[in-house]
């Protein structure tokens, strides 16, 4: 089992620009949650995706918006970037509703320059 | 809002030392998980709690949830170098779907 797998790794990008993350979720997982971890900090929810819906929000601006594919698996896109939004984006699948164990994958590094 | 508190933000402790690390909130959580995250990795979690007063023992590690689902604490025996990394407490949102809200963390020195 592969787990959660996000790509990329590393991504700089300039400020006004827009980005694309992904994110492959753990075997037999239907739900992915994204979260921006500032460094030092702990991961901030962004949203989360079930049934190719979003069905929770976080308190981030709609430049943050998210899909997820038939499959699962799912992107998170940000618009007219910010130096603000340097941070590490982690992914986590889960599947369930009671009290459901997240699995995070290893993150995509962001650095707006 | 739910807001975590985790205290203290950094520890340095020498090797077979003993710590406790703190996660408060004034609102009461479903559930409290705890992770340990380790530089340019995704965090792994290593407990949840859901029962107040809940106590439950990984080996070395030993976690509290509070009678009134407000606090958690994660106890280290005898730290050792590869306990070093974040510490991550996490509760559930009162939806129960997933969404998790975060501490601050707190990063955990040993030094052998």
């Amino acid at each position: 089992d592969a787990g959660v797998t996000q790509s990329p790794t590393h991504l700089i990008k300039t400020r006004g620009q827009q980005v694309t993350l992904r994110c492959s979720p753990k075997s037999g997982h239907d739900t992915v949650s994204w979260y921006q971890q500032a460094l030092g900090q702990g991961p901030q929810f962004i949203f989360q995706y079930y049934e190719e819906e979003e069905r929770q929000r976080g308190n981030f601006p709609d430049r943050f918006s998210g899909h997820q594919f038939p499959n699962y698996s799912s992107e998170l896109n940000v618009n007219a970037l910010l130096l603000g939004d340097s941070a590490l984006y982690l992914c986590a699948s889960s599947w369930g509703d009671r009290f459901p164990e997240a699995f995070f994958g290893q993150g995509t590094r962001l650095t707006v320059v | 809002t739910q807001l975590l508190e985790q205290s203290p933000q950094f520890l340095s402790i020498q090797e077979g030392e003993n710590l406790t690390v703190y996660c408060n909130s004034s609102s009461v959580f479903s559930s409290l998980q705890w992770y340990r995250q380790e530089p340019g990795e995704g965090p792994v979690l290593l407990v949840t709690v859901v029962t107040g007063g809940e106590v439950k023992k990984l080996k070395r590690l030993t976690f509290q949830f509070g009678d009134a689902r407000k606090d958690s604490s994660l106890h280290i025996t005898a730290a050792q170098p590869g306990d070093t990394g974040l510490y991550l407490c996490a509760g559930h949102g009162s939806s129960n779907t997933g969404k998790l809200i975060f501490g601050q963390g707190t990063t955990l020195q040993v030094k052998p």
